[in-house]
């Protein structure tokens, strides 16, 4: 069965802490690879897709990579702003179906 | 501007009534989704419409009704509400089908089945 597991489940950084999320799947194939951004109360808010391993990209503090097995939100000298829960989603093994981790909960402490 | 728009935000009913959830995007996207999100934050697709037109059903039960009157508004009929539907309802939309793209979300809506 396809799965997306995300980790760590929370992750408390001081302000400038570098680090990285983890997301890893078992879904077989190459299909895209997302990351969202969710803040409490809202709707998930789309960060990058990656559908090749070795593919990078980057947004302000946050870069996404991408191998075979699992991908990475790496965060750099984040901010208070940046506080949120991070979403990984994997495309299914059939085209329609996608595969959401249950998140990684982020906060920056200033 | 809202790009996707969701109402009501909040609902509280009571087991076995039927509602409704509005969707509306002004995105000019032809595809919209539903996905549910239960209380461990678990996002679960539900359905899909491509311009109005069902392309995902996933497993929910046929107590769920989508409908498309056109491509930007996806509305969620749910009949004889039972305990476990209480979640978070995402509407979604995006351009294009058979790949996931970029989705964007609307605010979601709260029901709560009492």
């Amino acid at each position: 069965e396809d799965q997306v597991t995300q980790s760590p489940e929370a992750l408390r950084l001081q302000e400038g802490e570098s680090s990285s999320l983890n997301c890893s799947y078992t879904v077989s194939g190459l299909r895209g690879l997302f990351w969202y951004r969710q803040d409490p109360g809202k709707g998930p808010e789309f960060l990058f897709t990656l559908y090749s391993a070795g593919e990078e990209k980057e947004k302000e503090r946050l870069k996404a990579t991408l191998t075979k097995k699992e991908s990475f939100l790496h965060i750099t000298a984040p901010k208070p702003e940046d506080s949120a829960t991070y979403l990984c989603a994997r495309e299914g093994s059939s085209a329609s179906k996608i595969i959401f981790g249950s998140g990684t909960r982020l906060s920056i402490r200033p | 501007d809202t790009a996707v728009s969701q109402t009501p935000k909040y609902l509280v009913t009571q087991m076995g009534n039927d509602k409704s959830i509005k969707c509306e995007q002004n995105l000019g996207h032809d595809t919209m989704y539903w996905y549910k999100q239960d209380s461990k934050k678990f996002l679960k697709i539900m359905f899909s419409y491509n311009n109005k037109e069902l392309i995902i059903n996933e497993t929910v039960p046929n107590r769920f009704s989508p409908k498309s009157p056109d491509k930007a508004h996806l509305n969620l009929h749910i009949n004889s509400l039972e305990l476990g539907d209480s979640a978070v309802y995402f509407c979604a939309s995006s351009q294009g089908s058979g790949n996931f793209y970029e989705q964007y979300f609307g605010p979601g809506t709260r029901l709560t089945v009492t």
